[in-house]
């Protein structure tokens, strides 16, 4: 069964500490691997998306790993910020077109 | 800008009561999905759309169908609803076609609807 899951459930850091969000999944045929985030109440963001061929990808402030190998994920987060706080979601895109869904990392940055 | 709306954003409803959720894609994606979110238990897909008049069923369908008349519009129909499908529901769309997979699509999200059942 493919499953991911997401490690911590919570964080809570100052600002500007650099942090690191897991995600691990078990079935390593994944198409793509991607982070989301989701605002209390909101929908979703897309942050990331890492192709199964690839190693990582960044977007500003934000790096994503994929090592498929080991079956995990890395969201790195720098300088971290209020405006951080949010949780956030990574899900793995198998060949059904479904991505399956961790159950997130709920993340608070305070001043 | 992609964008994907969803025609309430909280919702009261009686149980027994039919309640239809409405999802809205403007980019003419293929694909749409529903979703309900609880807590502890993330993201479910309950049921997917490749094109219109055509339906999946996802993880968690019981209790639920869908309807997808024009490709832009995908609705959830909740026949009789119960507390137990107290949640968060959001709808999603991509691009990705059936059957040939891409890796390079995301799935764009609504705003998400919270439903009540009391």
């Amino acid at each position: 069964k493919q499953e991911v899951t997401q490690i911590p459930a919570a964080l809570s850091v100052p600002e500007g500490e650099n942090l690191v969000l897991n995600c691990s999944f078990t079935d390593s045929a994944i198409y793509n691997l991607q982070w989301f985030r989701q605002d209390p109440g909101k929908g979703l963001t897309s942050l990331l998306l890492i192709q199964s061929s690839q190693r990582e990808q960044t977007s500003g402030r934000l790096n994503a790993s994929l090592d498929k190998s080991s079956g995990r994920s890395t969201l790195y987060i720098a300088a971290s910020q209020p405006g951080d706080s949010a949780t956030y979601l990574c899900a793995g895109l198998y060949n059904t077109d479904k991505l399956i869904f961790g159950t997130g990392t709920r993340l608070q940055v305070f001043p | 800008d992609v964008k994907v709306t969803q025609s309430s954003r909280y919702l009261v409803k009686r149980t027994g009561e039919k309640v239809f959720l409405e999802c809205v894609q403007d980019m003419d994606h293929e694909n749409m999905f529903w979703y309900r979110q609880d807590p502890g238990l993330g993201l479910r897909l309950i049921y997917f759309s490749y094109d219109v008049k055509m339906k999946e069923k996802g993880d968690i369908p019981e209790g639920y169908s869908v309807s997808r008349e024009k490709k832009e519009r995908f609705s959830l129909i909740l026949e009789s609803a119960s507390t137990n499908q107290t949640s968060m529901y959001l709808c999603a769309s991509t691009p990705i076609t059936a059957g040939v997979s891409s890796s390079t699509d995301t799935q764009y999200f609504g705003p998400g609807t919270r439903l009540t059942v009391l």
